[in-house]
């Protein structure tokens, strides 16, 4: 079964702070590797995503870095705020044929104030 | 991007009774999606909805528990059908949609969230 490895399940930073979620995979078929933020009550959220001909993908002070011989891609969160305070998915999916994602297990995110 | 909405958002109902979700997208997908996530856990997709066509169930889900309809490409509805406490859930409608560049992004509804007694 394809899977995606998320770890952890949860991390408590303090405001300032980095927040650093990682992901593997299995699959080397997978090229399409997305974050959700996802806060209580509401659906996910796309946040940021990467492809693997990059290895590194920076929006603001959120970064998807990739390390494909490894298998491996993680979400920095840079300066984390109690509004970062949520529920994030890693994913990856293959572009071609039908377009199903695997997700990863979720990590609860809580940034103190 | 896709503009999806879920009614009802929440409901409590009895076990043995059924449940008729509806999702809205504010524009025409070719694909949907329906996820269950349960309390403090991941996305489990349940079925694609297919527009004209039987829906495609994943393994340990059956159409005669969870019986979707597609009449339309804007339009979906999964039933919950003789509920138990088990299928206390967070239900959530999917579509998927091309983007330049990125490829195929996923778009999700506000979830209907589900309690059985």
């Amino acid at each position: 079964q394809q899977q995606v490895k998320q770890s952890p399940q949860s991390l408590i930073v303090q405001k300032g702070g980095i927040s650093i979620i990682n992901c593997a995979y299995e699959n080397t078929a997978f090229d399409y590797f997305p974050w959700y933020q996802q806060f209580p009550g509401k659906g996910p959220a796309l946040l940021i995503a990467i492809r693997p001909d990059v290895s590194e993908k920076k929006e603001g002070r959120f970064t998807i870095s990739f390390n494909k011989s490894a298998k491996q891609f993680s979400l920095h969160i840079m300066d984390s705020q109690p509004g970062d305070s949520a529920t994030y998915f890693c994913a990856a999916s293959m572009t071609g044929g039908s377009y199903i994602p695997t997700f990863g297990r979720g990590t609860s995110l809580i940034v103190h104030p | 991007s896709a503009v999806i909405s879920q009614k009802p958002s929440r409901d409590i109902c009895q076990r043995g009774t059924s449940l008729t979700i509806q999702c809205q997208v504010d524009s025409q997908v070719t694909m949907m999606f329906w996820y269950r996530q349960q309390p403090g856990q991941s996305l489990t997709l349940i079925a694609t909805a297919n527009q004209g066509s039987e829906a495609t169930y994943e393994s340990g889900f059956v159409i005669d528990k969870f019986p979707i309809s597609r009449p339309n490409l804007t339009f979906s509805t999964l039933t919950v059908s003789n509920m138990s406490p088990e299928d206390s859930s967070i239900y959530l409608c999917s579509v998927a949609k091309t983007v330049a560049v990125m490829g195929n992004e996923q778009f999700f509804g506000p979830g209907t969230r589900l309690t059985v007694l």
